[in-house]
């Protein structure tokens, strides 16, 4: 049973790109959440996806934005790339409602 | 707006020792869930154990326990009988239960243990 994916394992850009980064839930699971994690720091939550729409959001500017795929996979979205993106990304899944979300192993992203 | 604190940015414990860090988290909602994850130098983030609000018991989970301070919002971890393995960051996390659904966990800074062998 495979846990939760994500691709690419690190990535490179320069101020002013665009990234999509990528996530396949653990088996059974339909809801996503994506986290930003900077360095010494805690996650920090973006917004989570179920049923193929944003349900939840944090305090991340529109330049952040995702999709879920019918296959319950999702897509982060970062347009107009920042310096201050420089990140390990991360991606949780779980079954809607339920008390735990399993983390995959994070992108790292470098921008400069 | 709920937050965790974790004051212990690095810990230190002998191999076989027990060792104790510290959470303490704001609320004003009365059922929630509490998280220990760890992350690995590998990235992954693994949850540790868990604990529903409304449960007086403490959860523990093999050589891990919890102390549960409702009314002092305190969350400790305890890791008893400390392994190599056992290295690594350790985030304390909140997640409100309000909203059915509701998935956004906040954490805290994290404590990074070092085990000494």
């Amino acid at each position: 049973d495979a846990g939760v994916t994500q691709s690419p394992t690190h990535l490179i850009k320069t101020r002013g790109q665009q990234v999509t980064l990528r996530c396949s839930p653990k088996s059974g699971h339909d809801t996503v959440s994506w986290y930003q994690q900077a360095l010494g720091q805690g996650p920090q939550f973006i917004f989570q996806y179920y049923e193929e729409e944003e349900r939840q959001r944090g305090n991340f500017p529109d330049r952040f934005s995702g999709h879920q795929f019918p296959n319950y996979s999702s897509e982060l979205n970062v347009n107009a790339l920042l310096l201050g993106d420089s990140a390990l990304y991360l991606c949780a899944s779980s079954r809607w409602g339920s008390r735990t979300q399993y983390f995959g192993p994070g992108t790292r992203l470098t921008v400069l | 707006a709920q937050t965790v604190t974790q004051s212990q940015p690095e810990m230190s414990v002998q191999e076989a020792e027990t060792v104790t860090l510290s959470c303490t988290y704001d609320t004003s909602e009365s059922d929630y869930y509490l998280f220990w994850y760890k992350q690995p130098p590998s990235r992954q983030m693994i949850l540790v154990i868990r604990q529903e609000a409304y449960k007086q018991q403490n959860a523990t989970e093999n050589r891990f326990s919890v102390n549960f301070q409702k009314a002092a919002k305190s969350f400790s971890l305890k890791i008893s009988d400390s392994q190599l393995g056992d290295a690594a960051m350790y985030f304390c996390a909140y997640r409100a239960t309000s909203n059915f659904g509701n998935e956004k966990l906040t954490f805290g800074t994290g404590t990074r243990l070092t085990i000494i062998p």
